[in-house]
């Protein structure tokens, strides 16, 4: 399963909102879609699992959605700290595959 | 704490063998599947193995890039699970993360990374 995201990079200012975007390129069992966060330098750490469940510790400020070929990761109320690299995943099917990544930049 | 350290990357030519290692701690380490998953410099992430617990037969996927050359075992024992990585090729090189994986919950507990260069 081919996983594209969107866009490449996104840069948002303190205080906004962002949206990323996950397509499939066949459907993926929403629980079994993940997002990773990747800050510089840093391995990357779970965020969202089952398509919408935080993980320990993630702030509420981040929550996932969607279903099928189609996900989101929203960030509310952006934060210096969230500079990073997110990546989806689908633990569905093997191979398991990442998305190339979305860079989200602080304006 | 929960974690994973991970251990054993190194240079080395191509076509020779290297074995890494990681360590958990924590938590009880056969109770869960563990794997590994690399990251090329500058590149994106790529899951490329993991290993079930023995209660589900110790069973092993391989990502297609690595099938026939990487092999992962585990020793509960220790809680440690190694990665020998044979007949290896310069695209090899990556920083290499062990991953804690949970069929409901995706990769939940990563290490800090190993780094191989495979390089003449």
């Amino acid at each position: 399963i081919v996983l594209t995201q969107s866009p490449g990079t996104l840069s948002v200012s303190p205080g906004e909102r962002a949206t990323l975007s996950c397509r499939a390129s066949q459907s993926v069992s929403s629980s079994f879609l993940a997002w990773y966060q990747q800050r510089p330098g840093q391995a990357p750490r779970l965020l969202i699992y089952g398509a919408s469940n935080r993980a320990t510790g993630v702030p509420d400020r981040f929550s996932g959605g969607g279903s099928g070929t189609d996900f989101t990761l929203t960030i509310t109320r952006l934060e210096p700290e969230d500079l990073a690299v997110y990546y989806c995943q689908q633990y569905d099917n093997s191979p398991w595959t990442f998305g190339q990544g979305t860079k989200v930049e602080i304006k | 704490e929960v974690q994973l350290v991970e251990s054993g990357g190194d240079l080395v030519q191509p076509g020779r063998s290297l074995r890494l290692s990681c360590k958990g701690s924590g938590f009880t380490f056969g109770d869960y599947a563990v794997g590994w998953v690399r990251q090329a410099p500058g590149k994106g992430l790529e899951w490329i193995v993991f290993i079930r617990t023995k209660n589900y037969g110790g069973t092993i996927e391989y990502a297609a890039s690595v099938r026939g050359r990487f092999t992962i075992s585990r020793d509960d024992s220790k809680s440690i699970a190694y990665l020998q990585m044979d007949s290896l090729k310069i695209e090899d090189t990556a920083v290499y993360y062990c991953i804690r994986v949970r069929r409901n919950y995706g990769f939940d507990i990563w290490g800090q990374g190993t780094m191989l260069t495979v390089s003449s």
